[in-house]
C-alpha cells in the first residue's frame, strides 16, 4: 500500500517552454501533497505544500508564478514549470500524506527535468 | 539553524561490518522522527517512524532507535544491496511537512 506515482519519469524541454508533472496517490486519498526538488548529491528541498481544493503554500524563495501547483483531487496533484530555463533542471519529487498532520509521507519515484 | 543534522556524510563498509548512522535534531516537542532510504535517481522509500525516546524499530538488518536528542540507524551485517543514502526527517511546524537532513551515503563493499 501507500504507492505514489509520477509521470513522466524524465522529460527534456527547450528553454522558454512549459512542462507539467503529474503526481498520483494510487491506493489512498492524500489529504496533503508536497513537492520537493533535489540537486545532485544534495538533500530534498521543499518547494510547496498543497491540500486538495486549496491554493498551494510555497516555501520562501520559490516563485509561485513559475511553479504552478494544482491539487485538483485527493489523488492527483500537478506541478507545471512555466517558461523553463536551464537552471530549472533538477529532480522533482512529489510526496503524499494521509491521516493526521504528523504521519509518514510517501514519495513518488521522481521526475528528472532537463531544460536545454 | 539546521533542524536535522546527519553524520557521517558518507560511510564505506565492508560486507558484514556493522555500524551506525546518526541523526541529531533540534526541534522542541518532537512529533515524530522519520527514516527513509533513497537509491540514486529514485524517490525516498519510507523505513521507520519513531515517536518517543526509547522507542526502537527493526526491519531486516536495520534497527532505528530514538533518544531525546538524536536517533541512530544501526546496520547489522550489511550487504551490498544496503548501499543507498539514508535520510532522516522531522516534521516542521504549521502544516508539518517533513524537513530532511542531508543524508548519509552508505556504500557496502563485497
Amino acid at each position: 500500500g501507500a504507492v505514489v506515482s509520477q509521470h513522466p519519469s524524465w522529460v527534456i524541454c527547450k528553454s522558454g517552454t512549459s512542462v507539467k508533472i503529474e503526481c498520483r496517490s494510487l491506493d489512498f486519498q492524500a489529504t496533503t501533497m508536497f513537492w520537493y526538488r533535489q540537486f545532485p548529491k544534495q538533500s530534498l528541498m521543499l518547494m510547496a505544500t498543497s491540500n486538495e481544493g486549496s491554493k498551494a503554500t510555497y516555501e520562501q524563495g520559490v516563485e509561485k508564478d513559475k511553479f504552478l501547483i494544482n491539487h485538483a483531487s485527493l489523488t492527483l496533484s500537478t506541478l507545471t514549470v512555466t517558461s523553463a530555463h536551464p537552471e530549472d533542471s533538477s529532480f522533482y519529487i512529489c510526496s503524499a500524506r494521509f491521516g493526521t498532520p504528523v504521519s509518514e509521507q510517501y514519495f513518488g519515484p521522481g521526475t528528472r527535468l532537463t531544460v536545454t | 539553524e539546521d533542524q536535522v543534522t546527519q553524520s557521517p556524510e558518507a560511510l564505506r563498509l565492508q560486507e558484514g561490518e556493522s555500524s551506525s548512522l546518526n541523526c541529531s535534531y533540534t526541534v522542541s516537542g518532537l512529533r515524530g522522527l522519520f527514516w527513509y532510504r533513497q537509491d540514486p535517481g529514485k524517490g525516498p522509500e519510507f523505513l521507520f517512524t519513531l515517536y518517543s525516546a526509547g522507542e526502537e524499530k527493526e526491519k531486516e538488518r536495520l534497527k532505528a532507535t530514538l533518544t531525546k536528542k538524536e536517533s541512530f540507524l544501526h546496520i547489522t551485517a550489511p550487504k551490498p544491496e544496503d548501499s543507498a543514502t539514508y535520510l532522516c526527517a522531522v516534521p516542521d511546524s504549521g502544516n508539518t511537512p517533513l524537513v530532511f537532513g542531508k543524508g548519509t551515503r552508505l556504500s557496502v563493499i563485497a
